[in-house]
């Protein structure tokens, strides 16, 4: 178990909806990476927040937008929902602004879009 | 884009049995790692490789790392039926790992 919590554990909402996940980071950890997985496929990277500022952003639109508060905790939020917004979203929380370092993921939110 | 790809997409074997997986991957990198994933869950981290290291142990597991052929291999030794899980080798980019798809473990007893 890492100590990276992530609320709820699934979500059910109608296509056109708004929905927010959350997640908390490990203790010491300044950087939150999220990221979509689809069923069958290895994790997609969404966007990482790095000291509250938004670090770099994967091939996402502009609906998906996300915060990071001063104790690190993070949201993700998708407006206008769509079918092929149903996956696994993952965050994951790291030291540093690189992508090199070792990501302690949460047990992720498993959105369904109806 | 898929930076890498995990061969072969599927593996079954049995209990004491070696499972190898392979990573094939497209630029330059300075490390590449290796993430477990039960049940369509949370990634755990396996272990992490740095380009100037060829070979890399930790209990069961043992990486290999050929940068000349941009390509990486899993092995773990001795296979139980709690290894069942998904593998994932993903590799850095600025502010982001990228994953391949994968290799589907079963482990049978």
């Amino acid at each position: 178990e890492t100590g990276v919590t992530q609320s709820p554990t699934h979500l059910i909402k109608t296509r056109g909806q708004q929905v927010t996940l959350r997640c908390s980071s490990q203790s010491g950890h300044n950087t939150v990476s999220w990221y979509q997985q689809a069923l069958g496929q290895g994790p997609q990277f969404i966007f990482q927040y790095y000291r509250e500022e938004e670090n770099g952003r994967g091939n996402f639109p502009p609906r998906f937008s996300g915060l990071q508060f001063p104790n690190y905790s993070s949201e993700l939020n998708v407006n206008a929902l769509e079918l092929d917004d149903s996956a696994l979203y993952l965050c994951a929380s790291s030291v540093g602004r690189t992508g090199g370092t070792e990501a302690f993921f949460g047990q992720g939110t498993r959105l369904t879009v109806v | 884009s898929q930076q890498g790809e995990e061969d072969p997409q599927a593996l079954s074997i049995q209990e004491g049995e070696n499972a190898t997986m392979n990573c094939s991957y497209k630029t330059s990198i300075n490390n590449l790692q290796w993430y477990r994933q039960n049940s369509g869950r949370g990634l755990v981290h396996l272990i992490l490789i740095r380009s100037n290291e060829r070979e890399k142990h930790s209990g069961r597991l043992r990486v290999t790392l050929d940068t000349s052929k941009k390509s990486s291999s899993l092995l773990i030794t001795a296979s139980r039926a709690a290894d069942t899980a998904s593998y994932f080798c993903a590799t850095p980019g600025y502010s982001t790992l990228t994953f391949g798809k994968g290799t589907m473990l079963l482990v049978s007893p």
